[in-house]
């Protein structure tokens, strides 16, 4: 139990579905992220929130859309997606300017079809 | 820029053998570093991290890392591997107390453990 939760921690869907992943970090912390971790390739940085407020969008398509409503929870929403988007997104968060130091959830294994 | 590089993408050790998982990086200042691990179906544990000062540090699970500015590496040990070690190792360097949202992982290093 990393203090960081993720669910659902599976998820099907067509290509057409709407819908969303939440996160919930139970740490205190005052930043949240968002990575994809697909085969074969590093883990990519999506999203970042400090404070709530987003401060990093790495070039991700608008498909996915974040939302973060207080400091303890993040969301990605999900829409129309393609089927190369099928990957495990990761929920992180950290305190910054303590050293930084990310904790992450679970995952959430999402298959597009 | 920063950047991590993990020379090895898979390696195959028998249980009870030593363990060295290799990490270099490229930062100009003094880096923030980090060892992960993640197993199958799961999320990223961390297992270690350097900031400052001695330059060996002591992780999770019997786990070891020495910062080696000279070679610009930070090489994951374990004198004894058990076989619940099997699993993938990420390194990740970041640029300071500002860097969470800049970390930068390697490709990783998938550790297959014989009995």
């Amino acid at each position: 139990e990393t203090g960081v939760t993720q669910t659902p921690r599976h998820l099907v869907m067509g290509m057409t579905n709407k819908k969303s992943l939440k996160c919930e970090q139970h740490l205190g912390h005052n930043a949240m992220y968002w990575y994809k971790q697909s085969a074969k390739k590093p883990l990519e940085l999506m999203f970042v929130y400090n404070f709530k407020e987003q401060t990093e969008n790495n070039s991700v398509p608008s498909r996915f859309s974040p939302e973060c409503p207080n400091s303890s929870h993040l969301f990605l929403h999900l829409h129309t997606l393609q089927p190369e988007d099928s990957a495990l997104y990761l929920c992180a968060s950290s305190q910054e300017h303590s050293g930084n130091t990310i904790y992450f959830g679970e995952g959430s294994w999402l298959t597009v079809v | 820029a920063q950047s991590v590089t993990q020379p090895d993408i898979h390696i195959t050790v028998s249980e009870g053998a030593s363990l060295e998982l290799r990490c270099n990086y490229s930062y100009g200042a003094t880096p923030y570093l980090f060892w992960y691990v993640q197993s199958p179906g799961q999320g990223l544990q961390l297992l270690l991290k350097y900031f400052s000062g001695d330059t060996l540090v002591q992780g999770i699970k019997g786990f070891e890392a020495e910062f080696k500015r000279s070679q610009s590496s930070f090489n994951l040990r374990k004198p004894s591997v058990h076989w619940s070690d099997a699993a993938e190792y990420f390194c990740a360097v970041g640029a300071g107390e500002t860097s969470g949202s800049r970390l930068t992982f390697g490709e990783g290093t998938q550790l297959t453990v014989n009995p």
